[in-house]
């Protein structure tokens, strides 16, 4: 079945770093690829997509590159913020099936920015 | 407008009891889903509705948790003789069609806890 796998967590870091978030994932035919992130006291919220291969998804400073040939995409962000504290999912869409649509998600990365 | 809103946002019982969960998802929004947060988990999907289609049950736990859409809007989770690992944060999400690049919006969820 479809899977997720995030890189562990928690990740610390001080503002103005580089930020990379690894996820990889597993599925079956090209499914849609997803970034939500939940701030503190929040719901989960969408931060960038990607539907298709080589598509880069980006908001807020934050991309994401789908690539078919490693089966990746991970989060990056060249200068964070105290306000991207934050937990980071990965997920991707099926696309096959009666299960059309339904997101699998990886299991979250803590990230903390300190100034 | 409206996001998608849960009730309750706490719930506390004891073990044994039966719960109802809640979900009122965005007006016109066709799929809808239940997934479930525990502590360092990541996110468990739990069922999918779609439309007037059957609802993809792959990832209730066990046969004590059932899931209701009633006319194509409001949701209940409901789960049966409660045990402490159904311990978690249970949310909810919806999506306005069944496009695998659409995006899912959560409601703030329930937090279960089974004493």
């Amino acid at each position: 079945g479809n899977s997720v796998t995030q890189m562990e967590g928690p990740v610390t870091l001080s503002e103005e770093a580089f930020l990379t978030i690894n996820c990889t994932y597993t599925a079956t035919g090209y499914p849609s690829l997803f970034w939500y992130v939940q701030y503190p006291g929040e719901g989960l919220q969408l931060l960038l997509k990607a539907t298709k291969a080589d598509d880069k998804g980006s908001n807020k400073g934050f991309e994401a590159t789908y690539r078919k040939e490693t089966t990746s995409f991970h989060l990056e962000k060249g200068s964070v913020q105290v306000s991207d504290s934050a937990v980071y999912f990965c997920a991707l869409s099926d696309l096959r099936g009666t299960s059309y649509g339904k997101l699998t998600f990886g299991q979250g990365t803590i990230l903390t920015v300190h100034p | 407008g409206a996001g998608v809103s849960q009730s309750p946002s706490n719930k506390v019982t004891e073990k044994g009891k039966d719960v109802e969960l809640r979900c009122d998802p965005i007006s016109g929004h066709t799929a809808l889903y239940w997934y479930r947060q525990s502590l360092g988990q990541g996110l468990e999907f739990l069922i999918y509705f779609q439309g007037n289609s059957a609802p993809d049950k792959s990832g209730l736990p066990s046969d004590r948790f059932s899931a209701e859409r009633t006319g194509g809007s409001v949701s209940t989770l409901t789960i049966q003789r409660t045990q402490q690992e159904d311990s978690a944060v249970y949310l909810c999400a919806s999506s306005p069609d069944r496009a695998g690049g659409a995006p899912l919006h959560f409601g703030n969820g329930t937090r279960l806890t089974v004493t």
